[in-house]
């Protein structure tokens, strides 16, 4: 089993500051990793698919990078709604597929 | 548009059974899967299992295998989940979401909060 850790396990910045999310896997999983935020009392949303595909109608102040066992997550300038926890995931072996548990990024 | 509804909140005794509903709008039901994902209060995602909604193909997380079924129904568009023998720490907030090998979770149900209690 791919496990994913992800660091910090909480973010604390301000409004229009750069945020740094990363996920670290077990194994590589090429680049078969998302990232989604949830913000509480609603369901995940995707963001990033297959490490920097943005999905659609998501801004452009969000970026993803990596390969292999190590990803970033990159919000350049935070904005107020950004707020929110950041979960990653891997599909190196879809169906299956695992997410990290969380990073909670919150304001300062 | 896509959506995908989900049915309303559960609860029920450890023992129980219970089978949550997604019913799906807005695209070809049968040209993607549906994944189901679980949250337990105050805690991360974890991933469920997956069923193609084309060929009714599952794939089910080993620590669920021989609790929990999926099954679609593609007159109605709607993807089913059930779970047996439920524990207390299967009280959870049970989504799905449209599940597609080059794309992976875009569209999410709503959430279905079920809750085991004696």
């Amino acid at each position: 089993e791919i496990v994913l850790t992800q660091s910090p396990a909480t973010l604390s910045l301000s409004p229009g500051e750069r945020a740094t999310l990363s996920c670290r896997a077990s194994q590589s999983v090429s680049s078969y990793l998302a990232w989604y935020q949830q913000k509480p009392g609603q369901a995940p949303r995707l963001l990033i698919y297959d490490a920097s595909n943005r999905a659609t109608g998501i801004p452009a102040r969000f970026s993803g990078s990596g390969s292999g066992t190590d990803f970033t997550l990159t919000i350049s300038s935070l904005e107020p709604e950004d707020f929110a926890v950041y979960y990653c995931q891997q599909r190196s072996n879809w169906p299956p597929s695992s997410f990290g548990q969380g990073t909670k990024l919150e304001i300062k | 548009q896509v959506q995908l509804v989900q049915s309303g909140a559960e609860v029920k005794k450890p023992g129980a059974s219970v089978k949550v509903s997604c019913k799906a709008s807005g695209y070809t039901f049968t040209n993607y899967g549906i994944s189901w994902v679980r949250q337990a209060p105050g805690q991360g995602l974890e991933w469920m299992g997956w069923i193609s909604a084309y060929n009714g193909n599952t794939n089910y997380a080993q620590k669920l295998q021989g609790r929990v079924t999926m099954t679609t129904d593609t007159s109605t568009s709607t993807a089913f989940m059930e779970l047996r023998s439920l524990r207390s720490d299967d009280t959870a907030v049970y989504y799905c979401a449209r599940d597609l090998q080059l794309v992976p979770f875009d569209y999410w149900g709503q959430g279905t909060l079920v809750t085991v209690s004696s």
